[in-house]
């Protein structure tokens, strides 16, 4: 398996505009989870999916962020409108059972300017 | 409720000595712990896992870690630091299998340098 794999891997963007991040988790894994990472605020969960089904988004900042998974092979994650503070690297990580280890991709760093 | 505490924001050791990263947990269940590690600009790596198993876990690139229940602690160790193991490492907790709240919970995370 290739892992999960995040696109696009960079990502600039001007204040104002919509930014859609995905996600292609692991074959088979039943949960997918958001984080963003940042040097102020380290690694924060922002959504966890488990069977599709968003399970706990409390750590989603506010209503410019959604996030979706259509089916078990793909996620997304928009920003709309973007803000310079939404500057960080974002990953994808997905997991087999609960309990067990989470696997990440390589992460979007997004650069709102 | 869960949360991680890792007790250094930055360790310092020489090539070659030893490495000690301390991390301690709190869990309402029975918790599976991890490290992972992150070398600059890349993703995030499973070093190593305790999931209710042996107390003593060993991972990759020689870490190891020790689940001590009485003391709520699951230090990561290495008995001599090469020039690679720089990163930053994260202590990682959740809810053993079975419960409906799995989240990982991240620590804030130790920055490893190896001095030459």
């Amino acid at each position: 398996d290739a892992g999960v794999i995040q696109s696009p891997r960079h990502e600039v963007t001007e204040m104002g505009q919509e930014v859609t991040l995905r996600c292609k988790p692991i074959s088979g894994h039943d949960y997918l989870f958001w984080y963003r990472q940042t040097m102020m605020r380290g690694l924060e969960l922002l959504i966890y999916f488990n069977n599709n089904v968003p399970i706990d988004d409390s750590g989603m900042p506010e209503d410019r962020f959604s996030a979706k998974m259509p089916n078990a092979s793909f996620s997304t994650l928009k920003i709309q409108p973007s803000e310079p503070r939404d500057s960080a690297v974002y990953f994808c990580a997905s997991s087999l059972v609960s309990g067990s280890e989470a696997f990440f991709g390589q992460g979007t760093r997004l650069t709102v300017v | 409720a869960q949360s991680v505490t890792q007790l250094d924001s930055h360790v310092s050791v020489s090539e070659g000595t030893p490495v000690l990263l301390r991390c301690n947990y709190s869990s309402s269940y029975s918790p599976s712990l991890f490290w992972y590690v992150q070398h600059p600009n890349k993703g995030l790596q499973l070093l190593l896992k305790y999931t209710s198993a042996a107390t003593l876990v060993k991972g990759i690139n020689g870490f190891e870690a020790e689940f001590k229940k009485s003391e709520t602690s699951f230090h990561l160790t290495k008995p001599s630091a090469h020039m690679s193991d720089a990163a930053e490492y994260f202590c990682v907790v959740t809810p053993a299998r079975g419960d409906s709240s799995y989240k990982l919970i991240f620590g804030s995370g130790t920055r490893l340098l190896v001095r030459p």
